[in-house]
């Protein structure tokens, strides 16, 4: 079973609009930490944000939210008033100390947002 | 900031060529990573090393071979490139422990490699 899950393979909008994308996680340990990446074309991953499993208070950033919910597992990302600079593939990952590859991390498949003028 | 550095953007090599690629951490970070990352597959651990001379096998690390003769400097090698192995391929570093404990991964830039 996935244990990240990102469902929106792509997501298209017209700037302006808010956008979110989803993020839902499983395991089994009780300390753990979630992350978001953005991967712009030019490649390289830009860490986002990390919050760990006992903080459950929502962060806002300028246009970036998310909203944590451990009842649904749940580590969702709103953009709001999206621009074209938004267009990126975005990453969701857990980290957790009894599963994941050998570096503790499990990352989502992505979820390809497009920004259009 | 923490700057992740890969040398090369963009390489083109031939079957059976021995490629380095080359990526260096100017944060004192303890562990360092390499990635690969194909459609679908997602991101994928080839290697990671938690200390100078260190290393561990990630999920994929058949193919390939590193080396960390330096705390900031880690190394992918591909022993015989194969045309399987065309992919893009991230660095990463972060803070000492295990990364299940939250630290932070930052990532370089990428290295897109073709094989021919």
């Amino acid at each position: 079973a996935q244990k990240v899950t990102q469902a929106q393979t792509e997501i298209s909008v017209v700037e302006k609009e808010d956008v979110t994308l989803d993020c839902v996680y499983e395991t089994r340990d009780t300390t753990y930490y979630l992350f978001w990446y953005k991967q712009p074309p030019s490649g390289e991953l830009v860490f986002l944000i990390r919050r760990n499993s006992f903080d459950e208070q929502n962060e806002i950033s300028g246009r970036y939210s998310w909203n944590f919910q451990k009842s649904t597992s749940s580590f969702n990302f709103t953009i709001t008033a999206s621009q074209v600079v938004d267009s990126a593939v975005y990453f969701c990952a857990l980290s957790e100390n009894s599963g994941g590859g050998a570096d503790g991390l499990t990352f989502g498949k992505g979820t390809h947002l497009i920004i259009q003028p | 900031d923490v700057k992740v550095t890969q040398s090369s953007r963009y390489l083109v090599k031939r079957t059976g060529e021995k490629v380095f690629l080359e990526c260096v951490q100017d944060m004192d970070h303890e562990n360092m990573f390499w990635y690969r990352q194909d459609p679908g597959l997602g991101l994928r651990l080839i290697y990671f090393s938690y200390d100078v001379k260190m290393k561990e096998k990630g999920d994929i690390p058949e193919g390939y071979s590193v080396s960390r003769e330096k705390k900031e400097r880690f190394s992918l090698i591909l022993e015989s490139a194969s045309t399987n192995q065309t992919s893009m391929y991230l660095c990463a570093s972060s803070l000492s422990g295990f990364v299940g404990r939250g630290n932070t991964i930052y990532f370089g830039e990428g290295s897109w490699l073709t094989v021919v």
